[in-house]
């Protein structure tokens, strides 16, 4: 079965730095996405950036990028240069593009930008 | 493009009543997906079809949930009798493949009392 772990419940980090949330996961299935979602205090689910099992290079998208290390099984979010708009609940998630195709989500890291 | 579109926003209800949420996909997507998000469980699946058809329930927690969807821009969630565990934020999202993003609409708060 598919599992995602995301074993830094909190982080606080100060303004401009940069900050990497960890995600590890397990499945069996060779064929997969990893997904990073950002839930604000006001509660919608953004996406941020998704990696594919068979992309050769790690995704960006702006000031986000995935660390992603297959042979560790890991999915880590980079955020660089980090502003105070960055404070939310951060979420991994994967879904298997063979199997269950449901999309499952780890536990969320709650990150705060301190000024 | 509106986005993934959900009503009521919040609904505060009584245990015992029926509960009826609502979600509008986004049109071309193929796929939809029901979400609960709660402290203590997170957010998980309930259910989710392709093309109007639900293909697993598997994560519905009871009889008392049951969803439809009888056309590509209608689905519903609906929870009868209601109960005060059921109070959760449920989300719907919406994706054009497998494997693709997953589109989530501002979700629905509901409150049993």
């Amino acid at each position: 079965a598919q599992k995602i772990t995301q074993t830094q419940p909190g982080m606080f980090v100060q303004e401009k730095e940069a900050v990497t949330l960890d995600c590890t996961y397990d499945t069996s299935d060779p064929s997969y996405g990893l997904f990073w979602y950002k839930q604000p205090s006001s509660g919608e689910m953004i996406f941020l950036i998704y990696q594919g099992s068979y992309d050769q290079q790690n995704a960006t998208e702006g000031r986000y990028s995935l660390n992603f290390q297959k042979a560790r099984k890991s999915a880590n979010l980079v955020i660089s240069a980090s502003q105070l708009g960055d404070s939310a609940m951060y979420f991994c998630a994967m879904r298997e593009i063979q199997g269950a195709q449901k999309l499952v989500f780890g536990q969320g890291t709650r990150l705060t930008i301190n000024p | 493009d509106a986005g993934v579109i959900q009503s009521p926003r919040h609904e505060v209800t009584e245990m015992g009543q029926e509960v009826t949420l609502r979600c509008k996909p986004i049109s071309g997507h193929d796929y939809l997906f029901w979400y609960r998000q709660t402290m203590m469980r997170g957010l998980e699946l309930l259910i989710y079809f392709n093309n109007n058809v639900p293909i697993d329930d598997s994560g519905m927690p009871e009889d008392r949930f049951s969803a439809k969807m009888p056309n590509a821009s209608f689905s519903t969630l609906k929870i009868q009798p209601s109960e005060p565990r059921d109070s959760a934020v449920y989300f719907c999202a919406s994706s054009l493949d497998t494997g693709a993003r997953q589109y989530f609409g501002p979700g629905t708060r509901l409150t049993v009392t």
